[in-house]
């Protein structure tokens, strides 16, 4: 198993949006509708921020999307905050009851 | 609310076997909907999946670790285990458990492939 390739560190300003993509095959991310996305702040444990590729868990805000097109999946965060700097990884369902995470990508807000 | 806590030894030798226990509390490991979960994170470095357990002991492991790995389940005890066996300072990461949910899909279940909640973590170094 590789990881999903994501880029390493993206940024952006205050208000603007920012997209973090997550590439894999057609026997993860191109093949199933189930990729989840992440949001982990230093020394805290990943919090769940999108589940079934565009579904938002209660209480995060609309500002966090998902979407997919092809084996890329991608994380796009607009109207960006200060609080939104934090490392993103994304995480596929890979067949028979297995997963795989992308590298991982740093947000910086500028 | 759903509370996941790791408990086990913080270092390990090599060549030896790295044993740990996730304690689930406010809700029950022997639900139908769900699956449990390790992943873990070597300093500085990403997530890796490491298995996924089933109360009834089905179980799934990352390719790359599953000569070394076992998870088992104590649903008496509402907790479940990792064991690593032949660790060496590669092995060395924060390691947590967590819950993995499926969607109902036409009335049949998806398969297990989001993590939620997450345990805090705890760090395992692997040294003599």
């Amino acid at each position: 198993q590789s990881a999903l390739t994501q880029p390493r560190s993206v940024s952006g300003s205050p208000g603007q949006s920012v997209t973090v993509s997550c590439t894999g095959t057609g026997g993860d991310v191109g093949g199933y509708n189930y990729v989840s996305w992440y949001q982990q702040r230093p020394g805290k444990a990943p919090k769940l921020i999108i589940y079934d590729v565009s579904k938002r868990p209660s209480g995060v805000p609309d500002r966090f999307s998902g979407s997919k097109s092809g084996n890329t999946a991608s994380l796009t965060i607009s109207g960006l905050q200060a609080d939104d700097e934090a490392d993103y990884y994304c995480c596929s369902y890979a067949g028979t009851y297995t997963v795989m995470f992308g590298g991982g990508t740093k947000l910086t807000v500028l | 609310q759903l509370q996941l806590q790791e408990s086990g030894p913080g270092l390990v030798k090599p060549s030896e076997t790295l044993s740990l226990t996730c304690t689930v509390s406010g809700g029950s490991i022997s639900s139908s909907s769900y699956y449990w979960g390790w992943i873990r994170q070597p300093p500085g470095k990403g997530l890796e999946w490491i298995g996924t357990i089933y109360y009834s002991g089905s179980t799934y492991y990352n390719p790359s670790l599953k000569s070394r790995v076992t998870l088992f389940v104590d649903t008496s005890k509402n907790q479940f285990s990792l064991k690593l066996s032949s660790v060496t300072a590669a092995d060395t990461a924060v390691y947590y458990c967590a819950r993995l949910d499926r969607a109902l899909v036409w009335g049949s279940y998806a398969p297990p492939n989001w993590f939620d909640p997450w345990g805090q973590g705890t760090l395992v170094t692997v040294s003599s």
